[in-house]
């Protein structure tokens, strides 16, 4: 069966440092995998997804940016954080073809300070 | 483009009482619709889909929705509340060529005893 992970689950972070959120997924191939954020009292905001590996959508402008360096692994990152970086993150996958249904993995909150 | 309206934040309801939590969505093709559920500080777990065929689809844990298409509306409903479906729940839509999920605000539901 498929899994996902993402790590860590819980992160405090100054203002201004870097920041690495990893995803990776289990048994699928050429998965596509996406950023979700989910801030305080609003709904989910898609923030990338990727059909493949270094291919990568961006869906809004922002202070992050993600990568893809192998086919099941996915990483959000941030060169400096800002306080409205503060949510919750929740990395994604779903089959490649068609319109499937997108599975979560269990979220990373993070809260800049 | 697509979009989802989910009408009320929060809704409350007694243990036993019918629970419906309505969703409007809007597509300009066919919508692929979902239904998840987010219990607190846990990523989403899908509850039902619908993407052809009948109209009413059942789902975990007793829920259901019915996908009316001269209302664009999925709402879901289950005949009897049970407290363990406290949660914050999502509708979401996605149509045409795009992967990804759209996602409603969320109605946060509360069981009262």
């Amino acid at each position: 069966s498929q899994t996902i992970h993402q790590w860590p689950a819980t992160l405090v972070q100054p203002v201004g440092s870097p920041l690495s959120l990893e995803c990776t997924v289990e048994g699928t191939s050429n998965p596509n995998l996406y950023w979700y954020r989910q801030a305080a009292g609003r709904g989910l905001q898609l923030l990338f997804y990727s059909v493949g590996i270094g291919q990568i959508s961006s869906e809004v402008p922002q202070n992050l940016s993600a990568s893809r360096p192998q086919d099941r692994q996915f990483i959000l990152s941030s060169k400096k954080l800002l306080l409205s970086d503060s949510g919750f993150y929740l990395c994604a996958w779903s089959v490649r073809q068609g319109r499937n249904t997108i599975y979560f993995g269990e979220g990373s909150w993070l809260t800049v300070v | 483009a697509q979009s989802v309206t989910q009408l009320g934040s929060h809704v409350s309801v007694s243990e036993g009482a019918l629970v419906l939590l309505r969703c409007n969505y809007s597509s300009s093709v066919p919508p692929y619709l979902f239904w998840y559920v987010q219990y607190p500080n846990q990523g989403l777990q899908l509850l039902l889909k619908y993407t052809t065929g009948a109209t009413l689809v059942k789902g975990i844990n007793g829920f259901e929705a019915e996908f009316k298409k001269s209302e664009t509306s999925f709402h879901l409903t289950k005949p009897s509340a049970h407290m363990s479906d406290a949660a914050e729940y999502f509708c979401a839509v996605t149509s045409g060529g795009r992967r990804a999920l759209t996602f409603g605000s969320g109605t946060r539901l509360q069981v009262q005893p």
